[in-house]
């Protein structure tokens, strides 16, 4: 049964600070794997990633995947309050359907 | 990229009632997807909306409970029957946009059972 695991589940930082969450799964068929942003119902997408190595990047969001190790990371830089949500992982394994990770809640005091 | 109008938004119902959620995407994709994500948990996909035949239905859903159409490749509903407080959830409609390699999602119904 394909499998994708967050860390941490949750995290309080200060505005400025850098996070780093992770994400690692199994999945039979891996395809791709993909970053979302939840604040209020809908996901929001941010990155998707197919090959190892590669960085993605999004003014202060990056995101690396690794496949040999089956991980990926999601680096947030110079956090601020608007980036309080939650962030999810998924991968997709084939039929294009994802499986998702529970997510990690992240919250940004001032 | 494309966009998903999903709707209702949310709903309050009472138990034993049906509820029925439409999508409509605004160009034609080939897979639409269900999602409900219940209370502080992740995302769970119910079944995939083929269009012309019957749903794909994910372990643990059927399709008496959740019944889905497909008339065309820009629209689906969902129908959650029977429901129960247990159904109190988030519903959310899915399809890819291979063009910007990213599966959007509708709005999200929330969905509160009495």
């Amino acid at each position: 049964e394909d499998k994708v695991v967050q860390s941490p589940l949750s995290l309080v930082v200060h505005e400025g600070d850098t996070v780093t969450l992770n994400c690692s799964y199994e999945v039979t068929n891996f395809r791709s794997l993909l970053w979302y942003k939840q604040e209020k119902k809908a996901p929001t997408f941010l990155f998707m990633l197919t090959s190892s190595g590669i960085e993605k990047k999004s003014g202060r969001l990056s995101s690396i995947l690794d496949k040999k190790e089956l991980f990926s990371i999601l680096n947030i830089t110079a956090t601020q309050t608007g980036d309080s949500a939650v962030y999810l992982c998924a991968v997709e394994g084939g039929s294009e359907k994802l499986v998702f990770g529970k997510g990690t809640k992240l919250t940004v005091n001032p | 990229s494309a966009v998903i109008s999903q709707k209702p938004s949310r709903d309050i119902c009472q138990r034993g009632t049906s509820l029925t959620i439409q999508c409509q995407v605004d160009s034609q994709v080939t897979m639409m997807f269900w999602y409900r994500q219940q209370p502080g948990q992740s995302l769970t996909l119910i079944a995939t909306a083929n269009q012309g035949s019957e749903a794909t239905y994910e372990s643990g859903f059927v399709i008496d409970k959740f019944p889905i159409s497909r008339p065309n490749l820009t629209f689906s509903t969902l129908t959650v029957s029977n429901m129960s407080p247990e159904d109190s959830s988030i519903y959310l409609c899915s399809a890819w946009d291979r063009i910007f390699e990213k599966l959007f999602f509708g709005s999200g119904t929330q969905l509160s059972v009495l």
